[in-house]
């Protein structure tokens, strides 16, 4: 597609619970980042992938989350046991090369 | 450690005239840099980008300085439309493959009629 597509808009979980969300890059795009938005604006980067390869994961807190870029499907990242602290707006961004990323709409995880 | 910074979280500026936001950075290493802008419930929207090795770059109402010696950039909008009111982040990178952009904090530009 010409537009980064990102599922669910709303996930509401309660603390403890799973989460998944997914992200369908730019047709054409080969690498792809999330990025979590918390209160006061701040992005943190959590990971990054060219193709299925992880390229930079130095963002994941890696006892819980974890993220996949599979051949011919969305990429996810899954929260495992989340925590109230998880409560944020998601991004997923796509690019073609290692410039300009182009962000999806993002999904919006509240944790009760 | 907030390498990139956007001082000023607000700026309100008439129709038609400039608007100008300011980012400063602290990393060396960046040599790419990045605007977006973005609405509520949104994600962020590509404008304008800069590399580090010129020190200004243009693309209609919208242009980018940058001043390398004092790791500043700023947005410059020329003339402002309130259809410009939103929150615009800026963001800087260091080439290479899947690189990572680290985000200010943004400035909310309101564009009063």
């Amino acid at each position: 597609g010409e537009e980064v597509a990102q599922t669910p808009k709303h996930l509401v979980r309660g603390e403890g619970q799973k989460a998944k969300l997914y992200c369908a890059p730019i047709k054409g795009h080969s690498y792809v980042f999330w990025y979590q938005q918390v209160l006061k604006n701040e992005f943190k980067f959590l990971i990054s992938f060219q193709n299925e390869n992880v390229f930079d994961e130095t963002g994941m807190p890696k006892e819980r989350f974890s993220a996949k870029c599979l051949p011919n499907s969305p990429c996810s990242l899954e929260i495992q046991a989340t925590k109230l602290e998880d409560s944020a707006v998601y991004f997923c961004a796509s690019s073609r090369g290692p410039r300009q990323q182009f962000f999806g709409p993002g999904t919006r995880l509240t944790v009760l | 450690d907030q390498q990139v910074k956007q001082n000023s979280p607000s700026l309100s500026v008439q129709e038609g005239r400039i608007s100008i936001l300011n980012c400063d950075y602290t990393n060396s290493m960046f040599d790419y840099f990045l605007w977006y802008k973005k609405y509520p419930a949104e994600g962020p929207t590509f404008l304008i980008s800069i590399s580090s090795i010129k020190d200004k770059n243009e693309d209609g109402r919208f242009t980018v300085f940058l001043n390398k010696s004092a790791k500043h950039l700023s947005l410059h909008i020329v003339p402002s439309q309130p259809g410009d009111s939103a929150v615009y982040f800026c963001a800087a990178s260091v080439t290479g493959t899947a690189s990572k952009l680290t985000f200010g904090t943004g400035t909310r530009l309101q564009v009063t009629l």
